[in-house]
């Protein structure tokens, strides 16, 4: 199975400001890879696809980047509602595993 | 509004079983894979099987293979999953989501299992 790791487990920062978070796989999976948001009580939401590509509706202050193993998710500007944890996921392979998550919660 | 609804979460015995549904709304889940996935509160989500589009092709995570069954009715536009011999580990919610080349795109609000004594 393909291990998916995060970092920073959780992060504490201001509106406005610019956070980064990473993922990296066990083994290459190519651009497989997408980011989630969740809330509290409420189903994750795709954010990024394909490592890369934004969803659609999804506001372009959300970035992502990477290759291979090492992938990175990039808000600019945080506003209150991305208060959340993010996921990362591998579609590469069965089983399609999750990283364990980064809180972003306020300063 | 484009939208999953899973149903059938409940308490449960351990050794027990349930089957949950998940019915698609504004959409024809035919072209899909279908997925499951459980999440413990508090913990990150975990994939459970998945389904291909004609469901010609099914995946299991190994820790329900043999247990669980995923299936689906085009024609009721929905998918389910068996679950059999349920054990205290099973307990979470459980959601669907529309699989395809974006991830998982659109999902359930979730289903909450609970296998208890």
């Amino acid at each position: 199975d393909i291990q998916m790791t995060q970092s920073p487990s959780s992060l504490s920062a201001s509106v406005g400001d610019s956070v980064t978070i990473t993922c990296r796989a066990s083994q290459t999976i190519s651009s497989y890879l997408q980011w989630y948001q969740q809330k509290p009580g409420r189903a994750p939401k795709l954010l990024i696809y394909g490592a890369t590509s934004l969803e659609s509706g999804v506001p372009s202050r959300f970035s992502g980047g990477g290759y291979a193993t090492d992938f990175t998710l990039t808000i600019s500007s945080l506003q209150p509602e991305d208060f959340a944890t993010y996921y990362c996921q591998q579609s590469y392979s069965t089983p399609f595993t999750f990283g364990p998550g980064t809180k972003v919660d306020i300063k | 509004e484009v939208q999953l609804e899973e149903s059938g979460g409940g308490l449960v015995q351990p050794g027990g079983s349930l089957r949950l549904s998940c019915a698609a709304s504004e959409f024809s889940l035919s072209p899909y894979w279908m997925h499951w996935v459980r999440q413990v509160p508090g913990k990150g989500p975990v994939w459970v099987s998945r389904i291909s589009n004609d469901a010609s092709t099914t995946s299991y995570a190994d820790s329900v293979r043999g247990r669980f069954t995923i299936s689906r009715d085009n024609a009721e536009n929905s998918v389910f999953l068996q679950m059999n011999s349920l054990r205290g580990e099973d307990t979470a919610v459980y959601y669907c989501a529309r699989g395809g080349p974006k991830g998982f795109d659109i999902w359930g609000q979730g289903t909450v299992v609970t296998v208890s004594s």
